[in-house]
């Protein structure tokens, strides 16, 4: 039981490059989450999944665009990289009424 | 829009002492709220949670403290140890129903730094 796996760990994109973040869970969670986190602050929700094949935006959604491929898989993409996403960039999963919240370890991701 | 918040940004004790650590809500149909801690370089992990129809709730060395009257969440450790030094973090599901139910708001953190 892997919980919430995120990959890569780590990533330097130059501005303008596109990349895609992974995320996937097996503990059986309807909801699926990407948070941003910067540094001395708290995290904001960049988009969720409430269920597979429904995804809605957060707080800071401009910039992202997201899939859930399945109910395992919620991916996060940056079509074209700026500086300002320069973040640590955190996976979770949960039940539907947010019991079990889980935590992937991260994506620390650097623009260039 | 709301949020939740912390009173205190950092909070430095003696190991063996107890800490309090304190949150404040303004979402009255939150019905949901965890304490995570943070490590250095890792994601948040889960401490404990309370649900809305309760006012206390304990685990091993943690208690959390609710008051739906003044909106307050507290966590409180006993006996802290060097390790417990990290950022704790509030959040609150924004209440049953709507597009905010599971979704969690976060505070910013209180950093808890454990001298030995």
């Amino acid at each position: 039981n892997a919980g919430v796996t995120q990959t890569p760990k780590f990533q330097v994109l130059k501005t303008g490059q596109s990349m895609t973040l992974q995320c996937a869970q097996d503990m059986n969670h309807n909801s699926m989450y990407w948070y941003r986190q910067d540094p001395g602050m708290g995290l904001r929700l960049i988009y969720y999944s409430a269920s597979e094949g429904t995804t809605d935006k957060g707080e800071v959604p401009n910039g992202y665009n997201v899939s859930r491929l399945n109910k395992r898989e919620f991916s996060l993409r940056l079509e074209s990289a700026a500086p300002s996403q320069t973040s640590v960039y955190f996976c979770a999963s949960s039940f539907e009424n947010g019991r079990g919240y889980t935590f992937g370890s991260g994506t620390r991701l650097t623009v260039v | 829009g709301e949020s939740v918040g912390l009173h205190l940004p950092t909070l430095s004790v003696q190991e063996g002492d107890n800490s309090i650590i304190n949150c404040a809500y303004s979402n009255s149909a939150s019905d949901y709220f965890i304490w995570y801690k943070q490590e250095s370089g890792k994601g948040p992990q889960f401490i404990i949670d309370i649900r809305s129809n309760m006012d206390k709730r304990q685990g091993q060395r943690v208690t959390v403290l609710l008051n739906k009257t003044v909106k307050h969440l507290s966590l409180q450790i006993a006996a802290t140890q060097p390790g417990d030094s990290a950022v704790y973090f509030c959040a609150e599901n924004g209440g049953a129903g709507g597009t905010s139910y599971g979704k969690l708001t976060f505070g910013q953190g209180t950093i808890l730094t454990v001298h030995p």
